[in-house]
């Protein structure tokens, strides 16, 4: 089985411009959430969405926008990007929002923002 | 509020050698999961092993365990008979069932490097 995908791994945009990240959850799975990683704040959760409706959202500004699919799969958006949203965003996927539920990431989306 | 805490930034460890990597936990939630994750330089979490709360043995997965102790509220990860493939960040996290929390809450990481 094909694991989580995310597209484009690697990019490069400038401040004020806009961004787009896809995320392919593994096939079966409902459930997709997102994180950020930056060296200086680690893993921060950004949103959760499972069955087309957001779940779940993290402590970030409005400028993070996320959706999901009728196929699970997702897309975040980030507007007037800043400096300081260079990172890694990771996707995961798991097969619903139970306590127990692994979620199983994607490789990530290196954002760079000059 | 959840928090993970990992107090080892980094560690390293002879090939062949078991290793334990620290973490502890604070919850007021009775009910909770605990998760390991590797990280390589490549960037992607690779998922090693899961403990429930009100689970009564230790987890293992092949050459992980998890040393359990919920009085202490810590969940070490072993690493018996490391191999150089496992030198990469190490993540604790958790999930409680509870609104906003319900995601994970990640610990900082521990950077394990296997030395030959």
């Amino acid at each position: 089985k094909a694991g989580v995908t995310q597209t484009p791994r690697y990019l490069i945009k400038t401040r004020g411009q806009q961004v787009t990240l896809s995320c392919s959850p593994i096939s079966g799975h409902r459930s997709v959430s997102w994180y950020q990683q930056t060296p200086g704040q680690g893993l921060q959760f950004l949103f959760e969405y499972f069955s087309e409706t957001q779940r779940n959202k993290g402590n970030f500004p409005g400028r993070f926008s996320g959706r999901q699919f009728s196929n699970s799969r997702s897309e975040m958006n980030v507007s007037t990007l800043e400096l300081g949203d260079s990172a890694l965003y990771l996707c995961a996927s798991s097969l619903g929002t139970g306590l127990s539920e692994t979620q199983y990431f994607g490789p990530g989306t290196r954002l760079l923002v000059l | 509020a959840q928090k993970i805490t990992q107090t080892q930034p980094g560690m390293f460890v002879q090939e062949k050698e078991a290793v334990t990597l620290d973490c502890t936990y604070d919850t007021s939630d009775p009910s909770y999961g605990l998760f390991w994750y590797k990280q390589p330089s490549s960037g992607e979490m690779i998922f090693l092993i899961y403990q429930g709360s009100y689970d009564q043995q230790n987890a293992t997965e092949g050459r992980y365990s998890l040393n359990f102790q919920k009085a202490r509220k810590s969940a070490n990860l072993v690493i018996s008979a490391s191999q150089l493939g496992d030198s990469a960040m190490y993540f604790c996290a958790m999930r409680v069932p509870t609104g906003s929390a319900r995601q994970l809450t990640f610990g900082s990481g521990t950077q394990l490097t296997v030395l030959p």
